[in-house]
């Protein structure tokens, strides 16, 4: 089976641009999270979603991050506009229940300039 | 809030000396407590996963334990190739206490 698919793996931008990183999750998990890490932070939740409905975007930075969820299958995250403190590996991560391991994506690894 | 504490922060051993690594927890009704490896430029891989105090789970050299506040991660005569950050997590049962991963031990196996 294929794990979570993320992409693209490395992005380099420049400051003011905007950044989509996408998602695809594995078959058949409802819950789909997406994380932040940085060497200072560690592994940071940024939003959830449960059946394609964002459930807790509490970890979402500020209003230049957004998440959507279309369908059950694509998910992605907007910066806009992209900061360099924004630089860090954002992971993707999915689950099929709540208390259920998650498994996650190889990250997206993204500099800002 | 829940917290989750992890030591030592990094970690040395020989090929073949056996340490154990910390994971400390608060959390209000544990639903679950996982640990994962993560190799540098790479995502985070899932070990085990631990419901209730008194369960141990084993793979490889590898021996999970919990109790009612922490875990530990047993590494039993280590080899270079066990080198990684081992990260561990907690999911709380009430509404909202999402995945909440601790900060890391960086273990190093010298050959």
């Amino acid at each position: 089976d294929a794990g979570v698919i993320q992409s693209p793996r490395h992005e380099v931008t420049e400051m003011g641009q905007e950044v989509t990183l996408r998602c695809k999750p594995i078959s058949g998990h409802d819950y789909l999270f997406w994380y932040r890490q940085t060497m200072m932070r560690g592994l940071e939740l940024l939003i959830y979603f449960n059946n394609n409905v964002p459930i807790d975007d509490s970890g979402m930075p500020e209003d230049r991050f957004s998440a959507k969820m279309p369908n059950a299958s694509f998910s992605t995250l907007k910066i806009q506009p992209s900061e360099p403190r924004d630089s860090a590996v954002y992971f993707c991560a999915s689950s099929f229940k709540r208390g259920a391991s998650i498994y996650f994506g190889e990250g997206s690894w993204l500099t800002v300039v | 809030e829940d917290q989750v504490t992890q030591s030592p922060e990094a970690l040395r051993l020989q090929e073949g000396e056996s340490s154990s690594l910390n994971c400390s927890y608060t959390v209000s009704g544990l639903r679950g407590l996982f640990w994962y490896r993560q190799d540098p430029g790479k995502g985070p891989e899932f070990l085990f996963t631990l419901y209730s105090a008194g369960e141990e789970k084993e793979k490889e050299r590898l021996k999970a334990t919990l109790t009612k506040k922490e875990s530990f991660l047993h590494i039993t005569a280590p080899k270079p190739e066990d080198s990684a950050t081992y990260l561990c997590a907690v999911e709380g049962n009430n509404y909202g206490q999402n995945f909440v991963f601790g900060p890391g031990t960086r273990l190093s196996v010298l050959p």
